[in-house]
């Protein structure tokens, strides 16, 4: 299994600029979270899907923010337009209850976001 | 809204020692998790606890549950280079509901 893939890696990009982050989870898992790290606020839950439909947004920032999950092997977050505070790494996690562990969390690599 | 609260922030350890780190929540957990995040990694998944005092053991790392499942530890025994990281606890129902602590970055010194 290539676990939870999230691409770009690394993103740059100027003030108001649109930026689309990616993430394939794994196949099978069921829910689908996009979490923002920063170091004043840690890792900050943004957004969660269930069987590709959103259940809470109530972490995405602002309306700049936008998330889609279309089909249960895809999902991106939107931002338009971006600001030099959105600059973070943002996670992509995945989980499926079913497996056990009571929804462990399986994290991509994260995208690395700096606007410039 | 629930806090989960972790110290400390930051620890240096000389390579043997042991290290801790504590979690505080506001609330009641129904189960904890922790999460270990290499530098310029991903968080990843250790354990996770569900009842009252449980306590559990991977090899030099030992994880506890308070009594009154608001509180839990990990620690490590004798230290080694492949520790260092950020360990993170997470306390809530299921994933959706998780709420992560700040961390504590450990550094372990050669």
């Amino acid at each position: 299994d290539a676990g939870v893939i999230q691409s770009p890696r690394h993103e740059v990009t100027e003030m108001g600029q649109e930026v689309t982050l990616r993430c394939k989870p794994i196949s099978g898992h069921n829910s689908l979270f996009w979490y923002r790290q920063t170091m004043m606020r840690g890792l900050e839950l943004l957004i969660y899907f269930n069987n590709n439909v959103p259940i809470d947004d109530s972490g995405m920032p602002e309306d700049r923010f936008s998330a889609k999950m279309p089909n249960a092997s895809f999902s991106t977050l939107k931002i338009q337009p971006s600001e030099p505070r959105d600059s973070a790494v943002y996670f992509c996690a995945s989980s499926n209850p079913l497996w056990g562990e009571n929804e462990k969390l399986f994290f991509g690599s994260g995208t690395q976001l700096s606007v410039l | 809204g629930q806090q989960v609260m972790q110290i400390p922030q930051y620890q240096h350890v000389q390579e043997g020692e042991d290290f801790t780190t504590y979690c505080n929540s506001s609330t009641t957990l129904s189960n904890i998790q922790w999460y270990k995040q290499r530098p310029g990694g991903h968080p990843v998944f250790l354990i996770q606890l569900v009842k009252s005092g449980e306590v559990k053991k991977q090899k030099r790392l030992t994880f506890q549950f308070g009594e009154a499942k608001k509180n839990s530890s990990l620690h490590i025994t004798a230290t080694q280079t492949t520790d260092v990281g950020t360990y993170f606890c997470a306390g809530g129902g299921s994933a959706r509901q998780l709420t992560f602590g700040s961390g504590t970055q450990l550094t372990v010194l050669p």
